[in-house]
């Protein structure tokens, strides 16, 4: 049974440019929540989808919009890229019926950066 | 969401036990307490979560005192791949996964 899996592993763009973040969830999730690490912090919660609809967001800008499929997989996209956006960009999965625990599953994470 | 503050870091030897505590003075009813780990470049790995008392698993103990309003997760017997930042989340049970990480704690654990 695979686990949260993110696509790519590494990656690089310079100031303005936009990039796509995927995620496919752990077999059975059907939740999809991204988080923003910077380098020393903690992650930041950006945003979670359900149902293909955004269910919560984080305090991020309009510049970060994500999208689910009928699959679960999700996407994370960011427009207008900023030096202070390169992170790793964390996916994880939960199963929204899980009850009151509603564990997170991660995934590997996306790094970013943006020169 | 309520906040956390735990130490910023911890040394330990090999086989000792390591204790970290979480203060989480403002904690509400129904929230839950939640421990995660993160070895660098990897995404965070759920250890334990628990809501009062004592919960222990194959990994770690988590206790909880009757105000709740601090928690302390016990790593028995650690190893050099228990270093790694130990993160204490508190989230309402409505949270639908809506976590808030602090900093976490920097475990380092030397031979």
């Amino acid at each position: 049974d695979a686990g949260v899996t993110q696509s790519p592993t590494h990656l690089i763009k310079t100031r303005g440019q936009q990039v796509t973040l995927r995620c496919s969830p752990k077999s059975g999730h059907d939740t999809v929540s991204w988080y923003q690490q910077a380098l020393g912090q903690g992650p930041q919660f950006i945003f979670q989808y359900y149902e293909e609809e955004e269910r919560q967001r984080g305090n991020f800008p309009d510049r970060f919009s994500g999208h689910q499929y009928p699959n679960y997989s999700s996407e994370l996209n960011v427009n207008a890229l900023l030096l202070g956006d390169s992170a790793l960009y964390l996916c994880a999965s939960s199963l929204a019926g899980a009850g009151l625990t509603d564990t997170q599953y991660f995934g590997p994470g996306t790094r970013l950066t943006v020169l | 969401l309520a906040k956390t503050t735990q130490p910023i870091s911890m040394d330990s030897y090999e086989g000792q036990e390591v204790n970290i505590t979480c203060s989480h003075n403002n904690i509400a009813t129904n929230d839950y307490i939640t421990w995660y780990q993160q070895f660098p470049s990897q995404g965070p790995r759920f250890i334990i979560q628990g809501y009062k008392t004592k919960v222990t698993n194959e990994v770690a103990s988590l206790f909880i005192p009757a105000d709740r309003k601090s928690s302390t997760l016990s790593l028995p017997r650690v190893s050099l791949s228990d270093t790694a930042v130990y993160y204490c989340l508190v989230a309402p049970t409505d949270s639908w996964g809506k976590f808030q990480f602090g900093a976490g704690t920097q475990v380092v654990v030397t031979p």
